[in-house]
């Protein structure tokens, strides 16, 4: 079946460092690769996408590239802000008799430091 | 736009008890999705409805739980009875295409 690991967490970094979290998938065919963020305490978020190999995805200073080659979507920001402390899912979605079927990462904590 | 609602946020229960937990998507999406959190992991889908009709459930432990989607519209999500290990929080996410989720905030289940 499926799958998504994650590094494990927490991730701690000063404010300004920079940010990798890497995560590699399984899967047959070719699945949409997604980060979603989940603040304290609300529901999580998507922070970006890709749906092909080759893709970057993008949003709010944060980036990952669909690494089909090396089945991975890791991400990064050059410069983290203490507000960007929160759980950070990796997930992939696989097409399956016309829907899509979710995976998800366990989950990286980051936390960020003044 | 509305977001994804649950309810409620917040239950306690009893073990061997039962409960059922809500949600209401956003307008037009016809794919409906339960996950179970463990504090600690990431969601495990538990089912998938498109409109009115179950996609997948296979990861749903169909002894104690089971999931309706009545009108393709809002959905209900039961467990009876309930086991200690079900404390979770549950999440419901909607979708349009299918490849991109909206979720709820989740109901947190504590199971004594």
């Amino acid at each position: 079946g499926n799958s998504v690991t994650q590094m494990e967490g927490p991730v701690t970094l000063s404010e300004e460092a920079f940010l990798t979290i890497n995560c590699t998938y399984t899967a047959t065919g070719y699945p949409s690769l997604f980060w979603y963020v989940q603040y304290p305490g609300e529901g999580l978020q998507l922070l970006l996408k890709a749906t092909k190999a080759d893709d970057k995805g993008s949003n709010k200073g944060f980036e990952a590239t669909y690494r089909k080659e090396t089945t991975s979507f890791h991400l990064e920001k050059g410069s983290v802000q203490v507000s960007d402390s929160a759980v950070y899912f990796c997930a992939l979605f696989s097409a399956s008799g016309g829907s899509y079927i979710p995976t998800f990462g366990r989950g990286t904590s980051l936390i960020v430091h003044p | 736009e509305a977001g994804v609602a649950q309810s409620p946020r917040y239950k306690i229960i009893e073990k061997r008890q039962s409960v059922a937990f809500w949600c209401n998507p956003i307008s037009g999406h016809a794919t409906l999705y339960w996950y179970q959190q463990i504090l600690g992991q990431g969601p495990k889908l538990l089912i998938q409805f498109q409109n009115n009709g179950v996609v997948d459930d296979s990861q749903l432990p169909k002894d104690r739980f089971s999931a309706e989607r009545l009108k393709g519209v809002d959905s209900t999500l039961k467990i009876q009875p309930a086991k200690l290990e079900d404390s979770a929080v549950y999440l419901c996410a909607s979708s349009y295409r299918g490849d991109e989720q909206f979720f709820g905030p989740g109901t947190r289940l504590t199971v004594l």
